[in-house]
Protein backbone atom coordinates (compact mmCIF):
# COMPACT_ATOMS: atom_id res chain seq x y z
CA UNK A 1 0.00 0.00 0.00
CA UNK A 2 0.73 3.26 -0.26
CA UNK A 3 1.63 5.92 2.60
CA UNK A 4 2.92 9.43 2.52
CA UNK A 5 5.30 10.87 4.72
CA UNK A 6 5.88 14.50 6.07
CA UNK A 7 8.95 15.97 8.47
CA UNK A 8 8.85 17.69 10.97
CA UNK A 9 5.59 17.90 12.11
CA UNK A 10 6.31 21.33 13.63
CA UNK A 11 8.40 23.65 13.59
CA UNK A 12 9.12 26.75 14.94
CA UNK A 13 11.36 29.35 13.34
CA UNK A 14 12.65 32.96 13.51
CA UNK A 15 12.04 35.39 10.59
CA UNK A 16 14.47 35.59 7.98
CA UNK A 17 15.60 31.79 8.75
CA UNK A 18 15.89 28.93 5.64
CA UNK A 19 13.43 26.42 5.50
CA UNK A 20 13.79 23.22 4.38
CA UNK A 21 10.14 20.98 4.27
CA UNK A 22 10.32 17.01 3.19
CA UNK A 23 8.08 14.69 2.02
CA UNK A 24 8.26 11.05 0.67
CA UNK A 25 5.97 8.48 -0.93
CA UNK A 26 6.16 5.04 -0.67
CA UNK A 27 4.87 2.21 -2.88
CA UNK A 28 4.40 4.21 -5.64
CA UNK A 29 6.51 5.20 -8.80
CA UNK A 30 5.98 8.62 -10.70
CA UNK A 31 3.09 10.61 -8.79
CA UNK A 32 2.42 13.54 -9.29
CA UNK A 33 3.42 15.51 -6.44
CA UNK A 34 1.64 18.72 -4.63
CA UNK A 35 2.68 21.51 -1.79
CA UNK A 36 -0.56 23.05 -0.12
CA UNK A 37 -0.49 25.83 2.61
CA UNK A 38 -3.24 26.48 4.73
CA UNK A 39 -3.59 29.16 6.64
CA UNK A 40 -5.40 29.64 9.81
CA UNK A 41 -9.30 30.22 9.16
CA UNK A 42 -8.76 29.82 5.17
CA UNK A 43 -9.14 27.34 2.74
CA UNK A 44 -6.12 24.75 1.02
CA UNK A 45 -3.78 26.89 -1.62
CA UNK A 46 -1.62 25.19 -3.54
CA UNK A 47 1.87 26.45 -4.06
CA UNK A 48 3.52 23.83 -6.14
CA UNK A 49 3.39 20.56 -8.11
CA UNK A 50 5.34 18.35 -9.92
CA UNK A 51 4.65 15.87 -12.72
CA UNK A 52 8.55 14.35 -12.52
CA UNK A 53 11.82 14.55 -11.07
CA UNK A 54 13.50 18.38 -11.51
CA UNK A 55 9.74 19.29 -13.42
CA UNK A 56 7.99 21.73 -10.78
CA UNK A 57 4.92 24.61 -11.67
CA UNK A 58 4.08 27.46 -9.04
CA UNK A 59 1.17 28.58 -9.02
CA UNK A 60 1.39 31.29 -6.23
CA UNK A 61 4.47 33.74 -6.41
CA UNK A 62 6.34 34.00 -2.91
CA UNK A 63 9.49 33.67 -1.53
CA UNK A 64 8.94 29.77 -1.68
CA UNK A 65 10.44 27.61 -3.77
CA UNK A 66 10.07 23.36 -4.39
CA UNK A 67 12.29 20.52 -5.67
CA UNK A 68 11.81 17.07 -6.85
CA UNK A 69 15.74 15.47 -6.50
CA UNK A 70 14.11 12.22 -6.23
CA UNK A 71 10.79 10.11 -7.78
CA UNK A 72 9.23 10.23 -4.61
CA UNK A 73 10.77 12.73 -2.69
CA UNK A 74 9.42 16.33 -2.60
CA UNK A 75 10.96 19.26 -0.75
CA UNK A 76 9.55 22.74 0.15
CA UNK A 77 12.24 25.44 0.81
CA UNK A 78 12.82 29.10 1.81
CA UNK A 79 16.05 30.99 2.13
CA UNK A 80 14.08 33.63 4.64
CA UNK A 81 11.34 32.97 6.06
CA UNK A 82 8.47 35.63 6.90
CA UNK A 83 5.56 35.92 8.95
CA UNK A 84 3.06 35.30 6.46
CA UNK A 85 4.64 32.01 5.76
CA UNK A 86 2.84 30.31 9.22
CA UNK A 87 0.69 28.06 8.44
CA UNK A 88 -0.01 24.14 7.86
CA UNK A 89 1.75 22.88 4.91
CA UNK A 90 0.85 20.00 3.45
CA UNK A 91 1.89 17.77 0.93
CA UNK A 92 -0.26 15.35 -1.50
CA UNK A 93 0.35 12.73 -4.45
CA UNK A 94 -2.02 11.56 -7.13
CA UNK A 95 -1.68 8.86 -9.56
CA UNK A 96 -0.36 10.15 -13.25
CA UNK A 97 -3.88 10.90 -14.51
CA UNK A 98 -5.69 10.10 -11.73
CA UNK A 99 -8.64 12.04 -9.94
CA UNK A 100 -8.31 11.64 -6.45
CA UNK A 101 -4.87 13.15 -3.89
CA UNK A 102 -4.03 11.55 -1.13
CA UNK A 103 -2.48 13.73 1.97
CA UNK A 104 0.34 13.73 4.14
CA UNK A 105 -0.07 14.38 8.09
CA UNK A 106 0.82 17.99 7.50
CA UNK A 107 3.61 20.00 8.91
CA UNK A 108 2.84 23.24 11.75
CA UNK A 109 5.32 25.85 10.72
CA UNK A 110 5.09 28.95 12.68
CA UNK A 111 7.15 32.19 12.00
CA UNK A 112 8.13 34.17 15.17
CA UNK B 1 -12.59 28.12 -15.29
CA UNK B 2 -13.85 25.76 -12.16
CA UNK B 3 -14.71 26.96 -8.37
CA UNK B 4 -16.17 25.16 -5.49
CA UNK B 5 -18.55 27.08 -2.66
CA UNK B 6 -19.09 25.84 0.86
CA UNK B 7 -21.93 27.70 1.76
CA UNK B 8 -21.39 27.14 5.21
CA UNK B 9 -18.88 28.18 7.53
CA UNK B 10 -19.67 26.63 10.58
CA UNK B 11 -22.54 24.08 10.97
CA UNK B 12 -23.60 22.55 14.26
CA UNK B 13 -25.93 19.04 15.39
CA UNK B 14 -26.43 17.27 17.83
CA UNK B 15 -25.39 13.69 18.19
CA UNK B 16 -27.58 11.60 16.77
CA UNK B 17 -29.09 14.11 14.48
CA UNK B 18 -29.09 14.07 10.74
CA UNK B 19 -25.97 16.02 9.01
CA UNK B 20 -25.88 18.58 5.83
CA UNK B 21 -22.84 20.27 4.22
CA UNK B 22 -23.41 22.07 1.55
CA UNK B 23 -20.98 22.55 -1.95
CA UNK B 24 -22.31 24.18 -4.81
CA UNK B 25 -19.52 23.96 -7.82
CA UNK B 26 -19.24 25.96 -11.09
CA UNK B 27 -17.09 23.54 -13.82
CA UNK B 28 -16.82 24.09 -17.28
CA UNK B 29 -16.03 20.24 -17.94
CA UNK B 30 -18.01 17.09 -16.41
CA UNK B 31 -15.98 17.77 -12.96
CA UNK B 32 -14.86 14.76 -10.76
CA UNK B 33 -16.19 16.09 -6.64
CA UNK B 34 -14.40 15.01 -3.77
CA UNK B 35 -15.36 15.38 0.00
CA UNK B 36 -12.41 15.39 2.35
CA UNK B 37 -12.21 15.68 6.04
CA UNK B 38 -9.49 17.29 8.48
CA UNK B 39 -9.15 16.51 11.90
CA UNK B 40 -7.28 19.19 13.81
CA UNK B 41 -3.53 19.46 12.86
CA UNK B 42 -3.95 16.25 11.06
CA UNK B 43 -3.78 15.62 7.05
CA UNK B 44 -7.00 15.56 4.84
CA UNK B 45 -9.09 12.07 4.36
CA UNK B 46 -10.90 11.39 1.40
CA UNK B 47 -14.16 10.40 2.68
CA UNK B 48 -15.34 9.81 -0.90
CA UNK B 49 -15.63 11.25 -4.32
CA UNK B 50 -17.61 11.52 -7.92
CA UNK B 51 -15.91 10.57 -10.75
CA UNK B 52 -19.31 10.19 -13.29
CA UNK B 53 -20.68 7.41 -12.07
CA UNK B 54 -23.37 6.76 -9.92
CA UNK B 55 -24.83 10.22 -8.86
CA UNK B 56 -25.52 8.74 -5.02
CA UNK B 57 -21.91 8.00 -3.99
CA UNK B 58 -21.77 5.95 -0.34
CA UNK B 59 -18.47 6.94 1.50
CA UNK B 60 -16.82 6.14 4.60
CA UNK B 61 -18.27 6.74 7.97
CA UNK B 62 -21.81 6.68 7.04
CA UNK B 63 -21.04 9.50 4.68
CA UNK B 64 -23.02 10.12 1.17
CA UNK B 65 -23.55 12.97 -1.03
CA UNK B 66 -25.80 13.28 -4.40
CA UNK B 67 -24.34 14.73 -7.47
CA UNK B 68 -27.13 17.07 -8.87
CA UNK B 69 -25.90 18.36 -12.42
CA UNK B 70 -28.97 20.50 -12.33
CA UNK B 71 -28.47 22.26 -9.40
CA UNK B 72 -24.74 21.99 -9.71
CA UNK B 73 -24.19 20.71 -6.03
CA UNK B 74 -22.71 17.79 -4.21
CA UNK B 75 -23.76 18.14 -0.69
CA UNK B 76 -22.54 15.60 2.12
CA UNK B 77 -25.05 14.01 4.18
CA UNK B 78 -25.40 11.42 6.98
CA UNK B 79 -28.28 10.09 9.10
CA UNK B 80 -27.24 10.08 12.58
CA UNK B 81 -23.98 12.28 13.47
CA UNK B 82 -21.15 11.00 15.94
CA UNK B 83 -19.17 12.74 18.24
CA UNK B 84 -15.99 11.58 16.30
CA UNK B 85 -17.24 13.73 12.96
CA UNK B 86 -16.96 16.61 14.36
CA UNK B 87 -14.08 18.10 11.98
CA UNK B 88 -13.77 20.49 9.04
CA UNK B 89 -14.47 19.46 6.12
CA UNK B 90 -13.90 19.99 2.54
CA UNK B 91 -15.52 20.14 -1.03
CA UNK B 92 -13.00 19.86 -3.60
CA UNK B 93 -13.88 20.14 -7.72
CA UNK B 94 -11.29 18.48 -9.92
CA UNK B 95 -10.77 19.44 -13.83
CA UNK B 96 -10.33 16.43 -16.35
CA UNK B 97 -7.03 15.66 -16.40
CA UNK B 98 -4.80 17.28 -18.62
CA UNK B 99 -1.01 17.49 -19.27
CA UNK B 100 -0.36 15.32 -16.65
CA UNK B 101 -2.00 17.66 -13.83
CA UNK B 102 -4.90 17.10 -11.94
CA UNK B 103 -5.99 20.70 -10.86
CA UNK B 104 -8.39 20.81 -7.57
CA UNK B 105 -10.25 23.86 -6.29
CA UNK B 106 -11.01 23.34 -2.56
CA UNK B 107 -13.58 25.35 -0.87
CA UNK B 108 -12.92 27.38 2.21
CA UNK B 109 -14.15 24.25 4.61
CA UNK B 110 -17.18 23.87 6.92
CA UNK B 111 -16.46 23.07 10.45
CA UNK B 112 -19.10 20.80 12.33
CA UNK B 113 -19.58 20.91 15.67
CA UNK B 114 -21.16 17.97 17.40
CA UNK B 115 -23.50 18.46 20.51
CA UNK B 116 -23.45 15.79 23.29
Amino acid sequence: SQTIHQWPATLVQPVGSPLSLECTVEGTSNPNLYWYRQAAGRGLQLLFYSVGIGQISSEVPQNLSASRPQDRQFILSSKKLLLSDSGFYLCAWSVLGGYEQFFGPGTRLTVL
Amino acid sequence: AQSVTQLDSHVSVSEGTPVLLRCNYSSSYSPSLFWYVQHPNKGLQLLLKYTSAATLVKGINGFEAEFKKSETSFHLTKPSAHMSDAAEYFCVVSDPYSGGYQKVTFGTGTKLQVIP
